[in-house]
């Protein structure tokens, strides 16, 4: 399994442009999220996913949209980059089964915006 | 509002000591705490998850334990080696918000 996966690594964007950061998962999760990292902070939570066709705001979801159309995929949508929104973002899966509710991490896009 | 916080938030020792992590954490209703490794620049590792039932967890050299009554956590660290350098960061998980809360995490380094 490669497990959670993330593009871009790397990117920088110019205030005001939008952009779609990909997520993917294939242990097929039925909970997934997205969380920011700013420097010396721990993380918080953006938006979240229960199964395919339902989503949730976590605790800062301003400026972001998500979607999940399959159990695979969950893409968090930019649409109009502002500075504040200069983060690395990680983005996370977890069965939710009665055993277990751990977090898989992906290795994150670090995101500037200038 | 569920707060989780560690200290130290910066710790060095020499290769070889035995090392305490603390995390507490202020709503002890609970579903799971787990701890997480965080090498620069990279995603996050996950070294161990307890549940709420539980009172510890063993992988290799880690140890953690759970106190929920308290709102404690500690992450155990036997013989560390410089490999060991990370940061490492403790999340609650409370069912039902589905919301993991995460500390800002203690950085690590072992020198050799």
């Amino acid at each position: 399994n490669a497990g959670v996966t993330q593009t871009p690594k790397f990117r920088i964007l110019k205030i005001g442009q939008s952009m779609t950061l990909q997520c993917a998962q294939d242990m097929n999760h039925n909970y997934m999220y997205w969380y920011r990292q700013d420097p010396g902070m721990g993380l918080k939570l953006i938006y979240y996913s229960v199964g395919a066709g339902i989503t949730d705001k976590g605790e800062v979801p301003n400026g972001y949209n998500v979607s999940r159309s399959t159990t695979e995929d969950f893409p968090l949508r930019l649409e109009l980059a502002a500075p504040s929104q200069t983060s690395v973002y990680f983005c996370a899966s977890s069965p939710r089964t009665s055993g277990s509710n751990e977090q898989f991490f992906g290795p994150g896009t670090r995101l500037t915006v200038l | 509002k569920q707060e989780v916080t560690q200290i130290p938030a910066a710790l060095s020792v020499p290769e070889g000591e035995n090392l305490v992590l603390n995390c507490s954490f202020t709503d002890s209703a609970i579903y799971n705490l787990q701890w997480f490794r965080q090498d620069p620049g990279k995603g996050l590792t996950s070294l161990l998850l307890i549940q709420s039932s539980q009172r510890e967890q063993t992988s290799g050299r880690l140890n953690a334990s759970l106190d929920k009554s308290s709102g404690r956590s500690t992450l155990y660290i036997a013989a560390s080696q410089p490999g060991d350098s990370a940061t490492y960061l403790c999340a609650v998980y409370g069912g039902a918000t589905n919301k993991l809360i995460f500390g800002t995490g203690t950085l690590l380094a072992v020198q050799p």
